[in-house]
C-alpha cells in the first residue's frame, strides 16, 4: 500500500505561483498522476511523472524525485479557474491499484 | 462524445434499503473501477474490474456488491451491511489495469452523491 501526504489547503493571488507538495511511501511504485477536481465534481487528469524530473503542459509542471518519495505540482500563472483541489495519487508497482492524497485546495484570490 | 455517466447525481436513501449506483463507459475501456470520496480523506478503491465477467474487491468492499456482466456497465450496490454509505462515490475507467504509462490514466465520472437517513 500507499502513505501519500499533501497540504490541506493553499491560497495564492491571481497571476501568482504556487507549488503542491506530494510526499509517498510505496512498497512499489509505478508512476504518480495529478488531477485537479472543482467542487463537487469529477477529478480530471492533469500529469504523470515515472521517471524523476520535470514535466511540462502549458501552466503546469510537474516534478519526481524516486529517490526522495517526493512530487511537486507546479501552477503558473494562476487564473481564478485554477481554484479546485488538486489530488495525488500514486500507482502500486505490484498491484497497479492507485492510491490518493486526500487532496490540496487551493484558492485563488483577486 | 465518448465519456462515463453516472446516475442520478444526487440520492437518497433510508436507512436499511439496498441502492444500485449505476456507472456505463463508451470509451471501450477494459478496467473500471469505484471510489468513495469522503470529507478530508482521499478516494478510497471499494471495487475495480480488470475486464468483463471478471471483478476484485478493493480496500473497502464491504457492506458494497459489484457486476460486470457487459464491458461498458459496473454497477455498484451499497447494501444495508454498509455501516457509513452516506458519501460521493465516483466511478472510473481506464484503457487497461495492468498497462504502463499516462495512457492508462483513469478517467472519471461526474459522480453520485449519496445520501442515507
Amino acid at each position: 500500500g500507499q502513505n501519500i501526504d499533501q497540504p490541506t489547503e493553499m491560497t495564492a493571488t491571481e497571476g501568482a505561483i504556487v507549488q503542491i507538495n506530494c510526499t509517498y511511501q510505496t512498497s512499489g511504485f509505478n508512476g504518480l498522476f495529478w488531477y485537479q477536481q472543482h467542487a463537487g465534481e469529477a477529478p480530471t487528469f492533469l500529469s504523470y511523472n515515472v521517471l524523476d524530473g520535470l514535466e511540462e503542459k502549458g501552466r503546469f509542471s510537474s516534478f519526481l524525485s524516486r529517490s526522495k518519495g517526493y512530487s511537486y505540482l507546479l501552477l503558473k500563472e494562476l487564473q481564478m479557474k485554477d481554484s479546485a483541489s488538486y489530488l495525488c495519487a500514486v500507482r502500486d508497482g505490484n498491484d497497479y491499484k492507485l492510491s490518493f492524497g486526500a487532496g490540496t485546495t487551493v484558492t485563488v484570490r483577486a | 462524445d465518448g465519456g462515463i455517466t453516472q446516475s442520478p447525481k444526487y440520492l437518497f436513501r433510508k436507512e436499511g434499503q439496498n441502492v444500485t449506483l449505476s456507472c456505463e463507459q463508451n470509451l471501450n475501456h477494459d478496467a473500471m473501477y469505484w471510489y468513495r470520496q469522503d470529507p478530508g480523506q482521499g478516494l478510497r478503491l471499494i471495487y475495480y474490474s480488470q475486464i468483463v465477467n471478471d471483478f476484485q474487491k478493493g480496500d473497502i468492499a464491504e457492506g458494497y456488491s459489484v457486476s460486470r456482466e457487459k464491458k461498458e456497465s459496473f454497477p455498484l450496490t451499497v447494501t444495508s451491511a454498509q455501516k457509513n454509505p452516506t458519501a460521493f462515490y465516483l466511478c472510473a475507467s481506464s484503457i487497461d489495469f495492468a498497462g504502463e504509462g499516462p495512457f492508462y490514466e483513469q478517467y472519471f465520472g461526474p459522480g453520485t452523491r449519496l445520501t442515507v437517513t
